[in-house]
Order: structure tokens, then sequence, then C-alpha cells
């Protein structure tokens, strides 16, 4: 059982298309991020969220605590956006994350 | 710039052979993590430390160790013990796991396969 899941798990867009990854868990959290982990492995934070919504550029996250639900969208899509992005959820009790299998984004010019 | 160094990048173990990859950080933070990530999978804690000298089993800890003797490393070794070691190794940071708000910093990992 895995208490975070995303979809889609592969996403293929044309450059300029609005896209949504969805992530969704089934345990009370403090917090979700957001994280783009780059063809050559590394990892970076985009977003940590506890409520409403955060934008940073062309980055828009959301999150809904009632739903257990938070989306992240990409506005004007580049293909440098092209990335798996990866939802991570820290439960209330604990010091652990627990991390979605990812949505592997390809954007193609 | 501050961040975390894993090193090597690439990692090759032969059967029956410990190996230790190496994790520092200049963030001056006081949690470390070691996760696996295997493909298909979510990333997955192996151990992590809350402070220098101290440190826990995280879900998939059996064939690994760790140290934690200064605050800026927490080298990672893998034993013979672990049988199935191929996969691609994520060290973590963040400033204190307690207050569970703040965000993680990820090196760049090193990949670890079996000749």
């Amino acid at each position: 059982k895995n208490e975070v899941e995303q979809s889609p798990q592969n996403l293929t867009a044309q450059e300029g298309e609005f896209i949504t990854i969805n992530c969704s868990y089934s345990v009370g959290i403090s917090a979700l991020h957001w994280l783009q982990q780059h063809p050559g492995g590394g990892i970076v934070s985009l977003f940590m969220l506890s409520s409403g919504k955060k934008k940073h550029g062309r980055l828009i996250a959301t999150i809904n605590i009632q739903e257990k639900h938070s989306s992240l969208h990409i506005t004007a899509s580049h293909p440098r956006d092209s990335a798996v992005y990866i939802c991570a959820v820290r439960p209330l009790t604990g010091n652990q994350f627990y991390f979605g299998t990812g949505t592997s984004l390809t954007v193609i010019p | 710039d501050g961040g975390i160094t894993q090193s090597p990048k690439y990692l090759f173990r032969k059967e029956g052979q410990n190996v230790t990859l190496s994790c520092e950080q200049n963030l001056n933070h006081d949690a470390m993590y070691w996760y696996r990530q295997d493909p298909g999978q979510g990333l997955r804690l192996i151990y992590y430390s809350q402070i220098v000298n101290d440190f826990q089993k995280g879900d998939i800890a059996e064939g690994y160790s760790v140290s934690r003797e200064k605050k800026e490393s927490f080298p990672l070794t893998v034993t013979s013990a672990q049988k199935n070691p191929t996969a691609f190794y994520l060290c973590a940071s963040s400033i204190d796991p307690g207050q569970g708000r703040v965000p993680q910093h990820f090196g760049d990992g090193t990949r670890l396969s079996i000749l």
C-alpha cells in the first residue's frame, strides 16, 4: 500500500501546453512537497505546502487538505520542464517523508 | 554555495564486497537521510540521523550501515548482506526534522551497480 499516489505516471505534452500533475495521499499530513528530478538524478525541491496555493514563475502548486489532494500546474510548458515530478508528504507523526512514484513529463518542441 | 555533495556518482560493487557512499553537507543541517530509488518505486528511507552520533533505521535498513561522527558527514555502507544493491542512492538533509515544515535538500545521487 502506497500512502502517496500520483497521476499520470507518464505525460507527453507539446511546448506551450498547460500541464497538471496530481497527487493524492491517505494520511494526515503536516506538509507536502513537490520535487523535480532531472535526468541526471539530482532532485530539487520546488514547493512546500501546508495549505492553499503557491506560485513560482510558471509553476503553481495547490493543496486541498480536506480532500487529501494536491496538484502541480505548469503554464506555457517548455522542453526544459522535462523531468520527473515527485510528490512527498510528511505525516503528522514521525520524522519521515513518504514519496510518490513520480510523474515523468516530456515536453516536445 | 551551500549544498549536499555525494560521491562517487557511479559505483560498481563486486559480489561479497562492502562499498561506502559518501555524503557531505555544508548547510549546517542537523538531520540527514539516505534514500534508495528503484525504477517504478518511490524513494524509500534507508537510515536517518537527527543529530551527531545518533541514527535510526528507516523502512529498508537491512544490509546497510551508517555512521554520523560529524554533523557534515553521513556515509552509507552497502554491505555484502544487501542482496539486491543495484539502485540509485540519494542523500538528503533538513534543518530540523522536528518542525515538520522544512524542505529537504538533496544531493545528486550515486548509482550503484553490481559487477
